[in-house]
């Protein structure tokens, strides 16, 4: 399985703040990474497919990169909307993996 | 706009079978892939499998061999059945949409907790 591993597992920061999590694969998936963002008691929302590309409806403020193994999600100005979990997931091979989580709190 | 909505037992005893129902409305169930995805307390993402809008299945080998999953598309309604449950598989489980030709998930249900106890 190919395991992935997001950094930091939280993060403090406030609003307006520029935001970056990390999520590294144990082997190339190419650029087949997905980024979700996840509030407690929701249904979990797709942001970022494809490495970098924003799903319809997501704002602009968010933005992916990365390919191989090195993938990123930045938040450009931090709303308070934007306080959640967010989690990658390859799908360059099956079985599908997600990577722990990075829970963005309030500083 | 499509929704999807879990549904089952919150309590299923040990070594039983765990039954949840995904009921999928605004789309029809055709052409995408439909997940199942759990969460355990504490514990990060876990993919269950899909059923592909052929019939086709694709599991977690980790699970495999305790899954089924299965479509009605006559009534957008998704299944889920793991068999001999024990307290370790008890989590929120998701129910997932993969977009057509992808293997990311665009719509997801809100969830069901189930739980694994006597």
């Amino acid at each position: 399985d190919i395991q992935m591993t997001q950094s930091p597992s939280t993060l403090s920061a406030s609003v307006g703040d520029r935001v970056t999590i990390t999520c590294r694969a144990s082997q190339s998936i190419n650029s087949w990474l997905a980024w979700y963002q996840h509030k407690p008691g929701k249904a979990p929302n797709l942001l970022i497919y494809k490495a970098s590309t924003l799903e319809s409806g997501v704002p602009s403020r968010f933005s992916g990169s990365g390919s191989v193994t090195e993938f990123s999600l930045t938040i450009s100005s931090l709303q308070p909307d934007d306080f959640a979990t967010y989690y990658c997931q390859q799908y360059n091979s099956y079985p599908l993996t997600f990577g722990g989580g990075t829970k963005v709190e309030i500083k | 706009q499509v929704h999807l909505q879990e549904s089952g037992p919150g309590l299923v005893k040990p070594s039983e079978t765990l039954s949840l129902s995904c009921t999928v409305s605004g789309d029809s169930i055709g052409i995408y892939s439909w997940n199942w995805i759990r969460q355990s307390p504490g514990k990060g993402l876990e993919w269950i499998g899909c059923v592909y809008y052929i019939g086709t299945t694709n599991y977690n080998p980790s699970l495999k061999s305790r899954v089924t999953i299965s479509a009605d598309t006559s009534k957008s309604l998704v299944s889920l059945k793991l068999t001999s449950v024990t307290a370790a598989d008890t989590a929120v489980y998701y129910c997932a949409r993969a977009a057509a030709g992808r293997t990311d998930f665009d719509y997801w249900g809100r969830g069901i907790l189930v739980t694994v106890s006597s």
